[in-house]
């Protein structure tokens, strides 16, 4: 059982430039997100989706763009790469919102490490 | 005033101490709330998880929680150099917001 699996690990983009971070999980949540964490501060969610065919926006959108065409698949397109968007992003996934409880809690992914230069 | 607030420390306490690390929040209306525990270059893993008044404990780990004074609090018993990390309290509302974390250092 994999879990939450993310690619690439490490990226390095020039400014300007576009690309997507993948991410899978193998345990039929229903729920994905995406999330970056900038050093020292805390999780800032980007896009999140309830399901496949639906996403909505979370707490900083602008820059990215996501699609969920798989229950299996949330990825997160980078288009025209900023220096703002270096950060660490974190893909988790849990069956339900409205209940976290010991038995339904978020699973988070290795995270992906981006730098834009 | 942020959602969730934490002090960012580090907090600094000799090993087989009790650590006590702090989280306040804005929403009343939040229902649960979280400790999630990362290691430096990891991702989080959850700790405890707290739904109503008071105490809750698991093994060296008690969550208190504080619904009138919007507070919730994480201690750690009988702290081991392994217990240096960041803890990260996430409070669930109609979203699930994340505190920036406190850095705990754990000296053996």
């Amino acid at each position: 059982n994999a879990g939450v699996t993310q690619t690439p690990k490490f990226r390095i983009l020039k400014i300007g430039q576009s690309m997507t971070l993948q991410c899978a999980q193998d345990m039929n949540h229903n729920y994905m997100y995406w999330y970056r964490q900038d050093p020292g501060m805390g999780l800032k969610l980007i896009y999140y989706s309830v399901g496949a065919g639906i996403t909505d926006k979370g707490e900083v959108p602008n820059g990215y763009n996501v699609s969920r065409s798989t229950t299996e698949d949330f990825p997160l397109r980078l288009e025209l790469a900023a220096p703002s968007q270096t950060s660490v992003y974190f893909c988790a996934s849990s069956f339900r919102l409205g209940e976290l409880t010991g038995a339904n809690v978020l699973t988070f992914g290795a995270g992906s490490r981006l730098t834009v230069l | 005033q942020k959602e969730v607030e934490q002090n960012s420390g580090p907090l600094s306490v000799p090993e087989g101490a009790i650590a006590s690390l702090n989280c306040t929040y804005s929403d009343r209306g939040s229902q649960s709330f979280l400790w999630y525990r990362q290691y430096s270059g990891k991702s989080p893993e959850l700790i405890m998880s707290i739904y109503s008044n008071g105490d809750k404990e698991d093994g060296r780990f008690t969550a208190q929680l504080n619904k009138a004074s919007q507070y919730v609090s994480l201690l750690i018993r009988d702290s081991q150099p392994s217990d240096s990390a960041t803890y990260l309290c996430a409070v669930l509302g109609n979203k699930l917001v994340f505190g920036a974390g406190t850095i705990l250092r754990v000296k053996s």
